[in-house]
């Protein structure tokens, strides 16, 4: 049972373009939801996280909204630049006491076309 | 600059063999991590690690095993390769304090098990 869901497994966008990456969630404990992206045969790297008690963090291109009555966050990239093809997972941190794992979306692969 | 190492980044080996993985974070970090990613599968844990010497299973833990007896390696067995075991590793390392959520991965071990 996927507790954070990815719905959409590619998007495609044009360059200069924003992109929209959406993420579900059902667990209502989670404390920090977090945006990893991964480029072939490389391992992820962390992008940019939220608190739980926050609605929107930006770090430049990089913004990430969360809506908790609807448990549903997304990362919008402007403007989508060719280097930002790669696939980002969504992930989901529990609460403090149990803080070491985390939970993972499928995946959404974005390419965007110059 | 946090660093995490995996052995090899290629791997090809026999039905039944007896396959290690091995990984090293250079940040000191307490919580180490492997998962192995597939196509449309996203990313599972397989095996983590809070201590030297401690682990926990992941989700999907069944023909493999673990060994953590030093603070910065972590290793993965494969007791048995099997076909199905072919994917994508991925180690990676977290610290259990600020910013828990943001976790290290090495550039991953792409075995093949033929």
């Amino acid at each position: 049972d996927q507790q954070v869901k990815q719905n959409s497994p590619s998007l495609s966008v044009q360059e200069g373009r924003i992109s929209i990456l959406n993420c579900d969630y059902t667990n209502s404990m989670f404390d920090y939801f977090l945006w990893y992206k991964k480029y072939p045969a490389e391992g992820p790297t962390f992008l940019i996280s939220i608190s739980s008690i926050k609605d929107k963090n930006e770090d430049g291109r990089f913004t990430v909204f969360l809506n908790k009555s609807a448990k549903h966050l997304s990362l919008h990239i402007v403007p989508s630049q060719p280097g930002d093809s790669a696939v980002y997972f969504c992930a989901a941190s529990p609460n403090a006491g149990n803080n070491r794992k985390l939970i993972w979306g499928l995946g959404t692969s974005l390419g965007v076309n110059p | 600059d946090v660093k995490v190492t995996q052995s090899s980044r290629y791997l090809v080996k026999r039905t039944g063999e007896k396959v290690f993985l091995e990984c090293v974070q250079d940040m000191d970090h307490e919580n180490m991590f492997w998962y192995r990613q597939d196509p449309g599968l996203g990313l599972r844990l397989i095996y983590f690690s809070y201590d030297v010497k401690m682990k926990e299973k992941g989700d999907i833990p069944e023909g493999y095993s673990v060994s953590r007896e030093k603070k910065e390696r972590f290793s993965l067995i494969l007791e048995s390769a099997s076909t199905n075991q072919t994917s994508m590793y991925l180690c990676a390392s977290s610290s259990p304090g600020y910013r828990y959520y943001e976790q290290y991965f090495g550039p991953g071990t792409r075995l093949t098990v033929t």
